[in-house]
């Protein structure tokens, strides 16, 4: 069975331009998030969706946005892109029911020149 | 505010003795706990996880403990094996199944041969 597929791994982006991740979840989990990690720290929490539907939003500007499909995969989007952003961007999936854990894809590495 | 604590950035121990990797959090209402390992260029891999109905949980090499009075938790690697060598993130949830997890900012786990 096929885990969390990111794409595209790597990215190089100029300031002031948008860019979209894209995530696949594991099949039969309807529940996807993203989060941020930049070096020397641990993941930051982006955004939670399940169902299709925002159940959760960390501390990030209005720049960052996502949205998840009928069939459970995600985008995650960042506009006017600034330095700052670069980073690990990592979607995590999750099944249903309380106390199962999420499961993460390689990541989407990030870089703003 | 840093709510998950990993105050040893860094540790290393021989092959086969026991690895012990410490996390600390502030938030009471964090009630599920989990610990990921993480390979460079590769996304967070689930280890174990643990509910703050429990005190310990066991897989194979790997035990979690949680001191819920001194919000405290740990892993216990048993028998540490080159391979273990990564960086350890702990992460805690203040719902189980919303998938808003805090992470710390890891412990990089050298096991040497």
């Amino acid at each position: 069975d096929a885990g969390v597929t990111q794409s595209p791994t790597h990215l190089i982006k100029t300031r002031g331009q948008q860019v979209t991740l894209r995530c696949s979840p594991i099949s039969g989990h309807k529940s996807v998030s993203w989060y941020q990690q930049v070096l020397g720290q641990g993941p930051q929490f982006i955004f939670q969706y399940y169902e299709k539907e925002e159940r959760g939003r960390g501390n990030f500007p209005d720049r960052f946005s996502a949205r998840q499909f009928p069939n459970y995969s995600s985008e995650l989007n960042v506009n006017a892109l600034l330095l700052g952003d670069s980073a690990l961007y990592l979607c995590a999936s999750s099944g249903q029911g309380q106390g199962t854990e999420a499961f993460f894809g390689q990541g989407t590495r990030l870089t703003v020149v | 505010d840093q709510q998950v604590k990993q105050n040893s950035p860094s540790l290393s121990v021989q092959e086969g003795r026991i690895s012990i990797l410490n996390c600390d959090y502030t938030n009471s209402m964090f009630d599920y706990f989990l610990w990921y390992k993480k390979y460079p260029a590769e996304g967070p891999t689930f280890l174990i996880s643990i509910s703050s109905i429990k005190d310990k949980n066991e897989d194979g090499r790997f035990t979690v403990f949680l001191n819920k009075s001194a919000k405290h938790l740990s892993l216990h690697i048993v028998p540490s094996q080159p391979g273990d060598s990564a960086v350890y993130f702990c992460a805690a949830s203040a719902i189980i199944g919303t998938y808003k997890y805090i992470f710390g900012t890891g412990t990089r786990l050298k096991v040497l041969a």
